[in-house]
C-alpha cells in the first residue's frame, strides 16, 4: 500500500524555521517526482515546490522562492521541505504529493503549520 | 506561469442532479489535467487523469473532456456524497496551477 505520512509542522513565530520531512512508503520513491502542495485555511489548494526523481530539476512557487527549499534522500525514502523566514502567510496544511503521472497520484494526509507571534 | 480559471465557484444541486464543472487554461496543455475532489479535513483525491481517464475506483458517473484550453468535469447524478470541493491541476509545466475551486453544496 503507498503511503505518504507528512511530520514536522507545528506553531512558529514570524521569522522563524520549520522542517518538514515526509516518509514514503509502498512503491519505488526513487522514481517519482514529488511536490509540496499547500492550503491556508478556508482556501484553495496552492502548489509550493517540485523537485525531480534524482533532484536534478527543482522549482518554487514565486511566493516561497528564496525562502524555502525542497530536498529528497532517496535511500531514505523522504522528501523534505526546509521553510525559512516564515510569515503569517505561510499558514497552512502542507501536503506531499507524488507528481501527477498517468494513473498514479498519492497525497499524504498533511500538516498543519502555524506562523504567529 | 499557467493560470487556470475555474467556474463557478460555487453551485447549489440536488441529489440525482447533472453538474457540470470548468476549467480554462491561458494557454494550450495538452491533456495534462486532472480533476480533485476535497472533503472538509481530508487530502484530496484525484477523480479523472489525463483530462478524461477514470481513476480506479471512482464512480462512472463523474467523467471528464477537453483538450487543449478547455475541460470540463461532470457529474453525471450526484449523489449524497459528492457534496464537496472541487479543483483540476495542470501539469503540463511548472509551476503546476490549480484552479480555484468548486464548492458543491445541497440544494
Amino acid at each position: 500500500e503507498v503511503q505518504l505520512v507528512e511530520s514536522g509542522g507545528g506553531l512558529v513565530k514570524p521569522g522563524g524555521s520549520l522542517r518538514l520531512s515526509c516518509a514514503a512508503s509502498g512503491f519505488t520513491f526513487s522514481s517519482y517526482s514529488m511536490n509540496w502542495v499547500r492550503q491556508a485555511p478556508g482556501k484553495g489548494l496552492e502548489w509550493v515546490s517540485s523537485i525531480s526523481s534524482s533532484s536534478s530539476y527543482i522549482y518554487y512557487a514565486d511566493s516561497v522562492k528564496g525562502r524555502f527549499t525542497i530536498s529528497r534522500d532517496n535511500a531514505k525514502n523522504s522528501l523534505y521541505l526546509q521553510m525559512n523566514s516564515l510569515r503569517a502567510e505561510d499558514t497552512a496544511v502542507y501536503y506531499c504529493a507524488s507528481h501527477p503521472v498517468a494513473a498514479f497520484d498519492y497525497w499524504g494526509q498533511g500538516t498543519l503549520v502555524t506562523v504567529s507571534s | 506561469d499557467i493560470q487556470m480559471t475555474q467556474s463557478p465557484s460555487s453551485l447549489s444541486a440536488s441529489v440525482g442532479d447533472r453538474v457540470t464543472i470548468t476549467c480554462r487554461a491561458s494557454q494550450g496543455i495538452r491533456n495534462d489535467l486532472g480533476w480533485y475532489q476535497q472533503k472538509p479535513g481530508k487530502a484530496p483525491k484525484r477523480l479523472i487523469y489525463a483530462a478524461s481517464s477514470l481513476q480506479s475506483g471512482v464512480p462512472s458517473r463523474f467523467s471528464g473532456s477537453g483538450s487543449g484550453t478547455e475541460f470540463t468535469l461532470t457529474i453525471s447524478s450526484l449523489q449524497p456524497e459528492d457534496f464537496a470541493t472541487y479543483y483540476c491541476l495542470q501539469h503540463n509545466s511548472y509551476g503546476l496551477t490549480f484552479g480555484g475551486g468548486t464548492k458543491v453544496e445541497i440544494k
